[in-house]
């Protein structure tokens, strides 16, 4: 598809497992974001990524998460040692080019819920 | 610290209205203004974007105006549809330091269209 694509749709874990989020960008995307999506609250912002340069991690809650993109492609969130307030779900958006101008193209979102 | 308020945070309509969604931010140093829908277990679909330099950007029923210098923007949606009804969210992105791709989202309107 031409979309951004995310997987899991839907993560359930255990407290204190590990989990990892998968987002396929819009290919040729040279910006990637991750968002978390608490209910009924707006995205909030975790991490940049510019290629593979992750240019901005002052999102992320805390150092449980943690977000690679080694190719400058496709990029993981991967959340150790899951929390119940991890529960939320996980936007992945690109864009191309520069960040600044261009609107972002989001996914359909991972749900995580930590039990 | 930027923040972004919606109002209202819930609006229910008969269909063939039109309608008024309010967004708010509190620093005008904005670079760039967007709208978006968010359909129940769905991603955001951009509607419209407006530059800082510009003040409105019209797509068939919908139209987003900005002021910049009082902090403010709506989305009129002309002849409302039940297709309307979503979650209608505003995003702006700071046209200072920190992260480029840095989305600050409000909390979004809940628009239903009655048929």
């Amino acid at each position: 598809g031409a979309g951004v694509s995310q997987s899991p749709r839907y993560k359930v874990a255990k407290r204190g497992q590990d989990v990892a989020l998968r987002c396929d960008p819009i290919s040729g995307h040279v910006s990637l974001f991750w968002y978390q999506q608490a209910l009924g609250q707006g995205p909030e912002f975790l991490t940049y990524f510019q290629n593979e340069a992750q240019l901005d991690k002052s999102g992320l809650p805390s150092d449980r998460f943690f977000a690679e993109r080694p190719e400058g492609s496709v990029s993981t969130l991967k959340i150790q040692r899951t929390q119940q307030e991890d529960s939320a779900v996980y936007l992945c958006a690109s864009s191309p080019g520069q960040a600044e101008g261009s609107p972002l193209h989001f996914g359909n979102g991972t749900r995580l819920t930590v039990t | 610290k930027q923040e972004v308020t919606q109002i209202p945070a819930a609006l229910s309509v008969p269909e063939g209205e039109n309608l008024v969604l309010n967004c708010s931010f509190t620093d005008s140093a904005i670079y760039n203004l967007q709208w978006f829908r968010q359909d129940p277990g769905k991603g955001l679909t951009s509607l419209l974007l407006i530059q800082s330099s510009q003040r409105e950007q019209t797509s068939g029923r919908l139209n987003a105006s900005l002021d910049k210098s009082s902090g403010r923007s709506t989305l009129y949606i002309a002849a409302s549809q039940p297709g309307d009804s979503a979650t209608y969210l505003c995003a702006v992105r700071n046209n200072y330091g920190g992260s480029q791709g840095n989305l600050i989202f409000g909390k979004g309107t809940k628009l239903s269209v009655k048929p």
